[in-house]
C-alpha cells in the first residue's frame, strides 16, 4: 500500500509566478490535510478536504491560497502569485476518517520563491 | 481552544540516555493527542497516538508516553538514546469537533551525543 504522495518534491518559483502542489492520498482514504511549515516553525493547519468538498479551510490565507479534492485524481493546493513569504514546506496528510484517526504524512513539497 | 506547548526547543542527550520531551495540552474535553518524528527534508512519521484507552500508549523505536489528565502532559521518554534517535520531534493535539485537524505544538530537536 503506497504511502502518501506530493509532488514535486521541490518547487522553485519567482515572484508572481502560481504554484501548483499535488498530493494523492493513501488508497482507502477520503479525507486529505494540508499544513504548513514556515522555517524554524511547527505545523500549521491550512485546509481539510474529503473528495469534492472543502471541508474546514480556516488555516488558509484569504487570498492567493486555494485548495481542491476532486472526484479523480489528486488534491491541489493553489498559491497564486507567490511572494517571498510563502517559502515553505506544505505537507500533506490522509486518514479513513476525521477525529481520532491517525493522519499519514506525505514527505512535503519544499516550496523556495526567488 | 486546544493548543499545544513543548517544553524545550532543543534536548540534548548522550548516547544511552534517558530521552524525555515535554508536551503540554490545553483542551476543555478528553484529546487525542500524537506524537510524530521529522527527520531531516522528509515528513511526518507517527510515533505513538493516545485515544482514551490506555494512559500509558508504547510507540514504535522504542518510544512511550503517558497521559497525565491532572497535569494535562503527554510527555515522550525512552530509556536508551541511540544515535538514529536525532530529530525534531512534534506533540499534537486533534481538534474535537467535525474536522479532526492537527493542531501542533512547536517542536523540540532532540540531538543524541556520541
Amino acid at each position: 500500500n503506497a504511502g502518501v504522495m506530493q509532488n514535486p518534491r521541490h518547487l522553485v518559483r519567482r515572484r508572481g509566478q502560481e504554484a501548483r502542489l499535488r498530493c494523492s492520498p493513501m488508497k482507502g482514504h477520503s479525507h486529505v490535510y494540508w499544513y504548513r511549515q514556515l522555517p524554524e516553525e511547527g505545523l500549521k493547519f491550512m485546509v481539510y478536504l474529503q473528495k469534492e468538498n472543502i471541508i474546514d479551510e480556516s488555516g488558509m490565507p484569504k487570498e492567493r491560497f486555494s485548495a481542491e479534492f476532486p472526484k479523480e485524481g489528486p488534491s491541489i493546493l493553489r498559491i497564486q502569485q507567490v511572494v517571498r513569504g510563502d517559502s515553505a514546506a506544505y505537507f500533506c496528510a490522509s486518514s479513513p476518517q476525521r477525529v481520532g484517526e491517525t493522519q499519514y504524512f506525505g514527505p512535503g513539497t519544499r516550496l523556495l520563491v526567488l | 481552544a486546544q493548543s499545544v506547548t513543548q517544553l524545550g526547543s532543543h534536548v540534548s542527550v548522550s548516547e544511552g540516555a534517558l530521552v524525555l520531551l515535554r508536551c503540554n495540552y490545553s483542551s476543555s474535553v478528553p484529546p487525542y493527542l500524537f506524537w510524530y518524528v521529522q527527520y531531516p527534508n522528509q515528513g511526518l512519521q507517527l510515533l505513538l497516538k493516545y485515544t482514551s484507552a490506555a494512559t500509558l500508549v508504547k510507540g514504535i523505536n522504542g518510544f512511550e508516553a503517558e497521559f497525565k489528565k491532572s497535569e494535562t502532559s503527554f510527555h515522550l521518554t525512552k530509556p536508551s538514546a541511540h544515535m538514529s534517535d536525532a530529530a525534531e520531534y512534534f506533540c499534537a493535539v486533534s481538534e474535537t469537533g467535525n474536522t479532526g485537524k492537527l493542531i501542533f505544538g512547536q517542536g523540540t530537536t532532540l540531538q543524541v551525543k556520541p
